[in-house]
């Protein structure tokens, strides 16, 4: 069943901007992941964070989770157009054995 | 990281046809293989989570006996498509994890299926 509601679900910047999203749950999770999905393709995992972790780095990547408020955020700084996808946020909860996506933001970079 | 293939990539067939699309973990051997459905610019639906060696397990709503899946080994499963039809017109997306659900998912470039 889907579980995380992504905010926004478009989001359109220019290069080198940041680009910020969001995403909510609601029941308790053991781990959060982001995905990145360009536009017929498959998913390409972006980054986990487990529900111990507060916040996460990868490169260009920043995660938060606060498992207080059942929300993540997902920052890509200093964005590229080649970053333009669409993100989705998935969580396992601590009982379950799978992946419950979002509906995701779709991200448009602009040269 | 590792890598997971799907065949073909796409297909069209007729209404009333089957259609079998394969998953394979080409580097890894995939304890737990997921089969995923997207519909244009939604989310991704778990369908069913497939063990090596054992029957699938099927989310609520999703006809068993409408889409067949075998994990006969490691680094295979499949997905069949029995008498498709239109609706059944979809993007499918299997994933594999060597490690329960609670690790990283390595996910296939997916196959879409178009029903006439």
């Amino acid at each position: 069943s889907q579980q995380g509601e992504e905010d926004p679900q478009a989001l359109s910047i220019q290069e080198g901007e940041n680009a910020t999203m969001n995403c909510s749950y609601k029941t308790s999770i053991n781990n959060l992941q982001w995905y990145r999905q360009n536009s017929g393709r498959g998913l390409v995992h972006l980054i986990l964070i487990r529900s111990n972790e507060r916040e996460k780095h990868s490169g260009r990547l920043r995660v938060t989770l606060d498992t207080s408020k059942k929300s993540s955020s997902l920052l890509i700084t200093a964005s590229r157009a080649a970053d333009t996808a669409s993100y989705f946020c998935a969580t396992v909860g601590n009982s379950g054995y799978a992946l419950n996506f979002g509906k995701g933001t779709s991200l448009l970079v602009t040269p | 990281g590792a890598v997971v293939s799907q065949h073909p990539s796409w297909v069209i067939c007729k209404s009333g046809t089957s259609v079998k699309i394969e998953c394979r973990s080409l580097d890894f051997q995939a304890t737990t293989m997921f089969w995923y459905r997207q519909f244009p610019k939604q989310s991704l639906m778990l369908m069913a989570t497939s063990n090596e060696g054992s029957k699938a397990t099927y989310e609520q709503g999703v006809e068993k006996d409408k889409f067949l899946i075998n994990h006969a080994s490691l680094t295979l499963s499949t997905l069949t498509v029995t008498s498709a039809h239109p609706e059944d017109s979809s993007f499918y997306i299997c994933s594999a994890t060597t490690s329960g659900n609670t690790g990283e998912l390595f996910f296939g470039e997916g196959s879409r299926l178009t029903v006439l």
